[in-house]
């Protein structure tokens, strides 16, 4: 199965400053990349799917790049509500296969 | 509005059973791959199972091979999650998650416990 890797494990980041998140595939998934978000306490939901588009309701300080082996999430301008762990997903094959999650705290 | 509604969680003890159930409402239930998807406590998510949207092929990690089964009522609009023997490291969340290619809605989840 595909394996995907996260970096960092936990980003401390000041408000209004940029997050940066990588996520790597042991294997190329094209750009079969989804992100989700996890807020505490809530269930995940989707964030971001085909590497760079983000879902409905998602707001513009969200970006995604990356195709193949190497993708990265930017939020640009951090804001209280984006306190969560955020999870890649490839869906290039089977099984699906997630990361182990970025933690994003607020400094 | 596309919603999912998962049931059946649960304490049940080690080598026990549990079925869950999926409930979903807004969208064309049959057409859609359904996934099960877990989360232990303070831990990553995890594929359990999924199924494809007329129930004739099947997938499941080979953590719970043999031991859980998945499938649908396009009837009734509602997949479930037959969990059989049971162990400790069965106990998370189980959150049901429809498959657009990526999946891209969540239900809530349903808490599953297997201790004694």
């Amino acid at each position: 199965e595909i394996v995907m890797t996260q970096s960092p494990a936990t980003l401390s980041v000041s408000p209004g400053e940029r997050a940066t998140l990588s996520c790597r595939a042991s294997q190329s998934v094209s750009s079969k990349l989804a992100w989700h978000q996890q807020r505490p306490g809530q269930a995940p939901r989707l964030l971001m799917y085909g590497a760079s588009t983000r879902a409905t309701g998602v707001p513009a300080r969200f970006s995604g790049s990356g195709s193949g082996t190497e993708f990265t999430l930017t939020i640009s301008s951090l804001q209280s509500e984006d306190l969560a762990v955020y999870y890649c997903q490839q869906y290039n094959d089977w099984p699906r296969t997630f990361g182990q999650g970025t933690k994003v705290e607020i400094k | 509005e596309v919603q999912l509604v998962e049931s059946g969680g649960g304490l049940v003890q080690p080598g026990g059973s549990l079925r869950l159930s999926c409930s979903a409402s807004g969208f064309t239930f049959k057409i859609y791959s359904m996934y099960w998807v877990r989360q232990a406590p303070g831990r990553g998510l995890e594929f359990v199972a999924g199924i494809n949207g007329n129930g004739e092929s099947t997938e499941y990690a080979d953590s719970v091979k043999d031991r859980f089964s998945i499938s649908r009522d396009n009837s009734k609009n509602t997949m479930y999650l037959q969990m059989s023997s049971l162990r400790a490291e069965d106990t998370a969340v189980y959150f049901c998650v429809r498959e657009n290619y990526y999946y891209d809605y969540w239900g809530q989840g349903t808490l599953v416990t297997v201790s004694s």
